[in-house]
């Protein structure tokens, strides 16, 4: 089974330029993250899809941030235009349905390689 | 913002020495998850703990989640050189997001 893959591995833009991370989760997986860590911090989450709808958007910077996932399948994470605080590395997860009993859910969420995003 | 201090931040150790590292936070999580991460790659799942004093056993590795569920502690037997690497904690509170911990970065010395 394929793992979550994501693309470009590295992107060196210049600030006020626009990039676009893509992600493809694990076939099947309806649950999609997005997340990023910048330097010398940990891994903050971004946003959260459940097909192709919005679950949890609260972490995700300013509106210069936009993700889609039509289709429910893979997704793109557009960033327009760029700062330079926005370097870092961007993680792609999946999960499948969550399972649990009524209230307890769990999300094992599967990583991507990341996407190296470095501002100039 | 749920904080989540893993403990120490960088370890070396000799190839066969027993390690622990430590997992803390001051929140209560519905589940913890154990990652390890290697350069150029994502966090890879180690283990999911879900009730609070669970211990489980993965060959050399034992994670273990606090009675109150808002620690967790990962010790390492008699550590291999293939066990270096960076190891997070990160913390579930629902059906969304995870909290990551700070991170340990090991390394073990052959």
């Amino acid at each position: 089974e394929a793992g979550v893959t994501q693309f470009p591995s590295h992107s060196v833009i210049e600030k006020g330029q626009t990039v676009t991370l893509r992600c493809d989760p694990i076939s099947g997986h309806d649950n999609l993250y997005w997340y990023r860590r910048v330097m010398g911090k940990e891994i903050k989450f971004l946003l959260h899809f459940v097909k192709e709808s919005k679950q949890d958007e609260s972490g995700m910077p300013n509106n210069r941030f936009l993700a889609e996932r039509t289709g429910g399948t893979y997704s793109t994470l557009k960033v327009q235009p760029a700062e330079l605080e926005d370097s870092g590395v961007y993680f792609c997860a999946s999960s499948t349905r969550l399972a649990g009993g009524v209230s307890l859910l769990i999300s094992e969420q599967y990583f991507g390689p990341g996407t190296r995003l470095t501002v100039t | 913002t749920q904080l989540l201090e893993q403990s120490p931040q960088f370890l070396s150790i000799q190839e066969g020495e027993n390690l622990t590292v430590y997992c803390n936070s001051s929140s209560v999580f519905s589940s913890l998850q154990w990652y390890r991460q290697e350069p150029g790659e994502g966090p890879v799942l180690l283990v999911t703990v879900v009730t609070g004093g669970e211990v489980k056993k993965l060959k050399r590795l034992t994670f273990q989640f606090g009675d109150a569920r808002k620690d967790s502690s990962l010790h390492i037997t008699a550590a291999q050189p293939g066990d270096t690497g960076l190891y997070l904690c990160a913390g579930g509170t629902g059906a969304n997001n995870l909290f990551f911990g700070t991170g340990t970065r090991l390394t073990v010395i052959p």
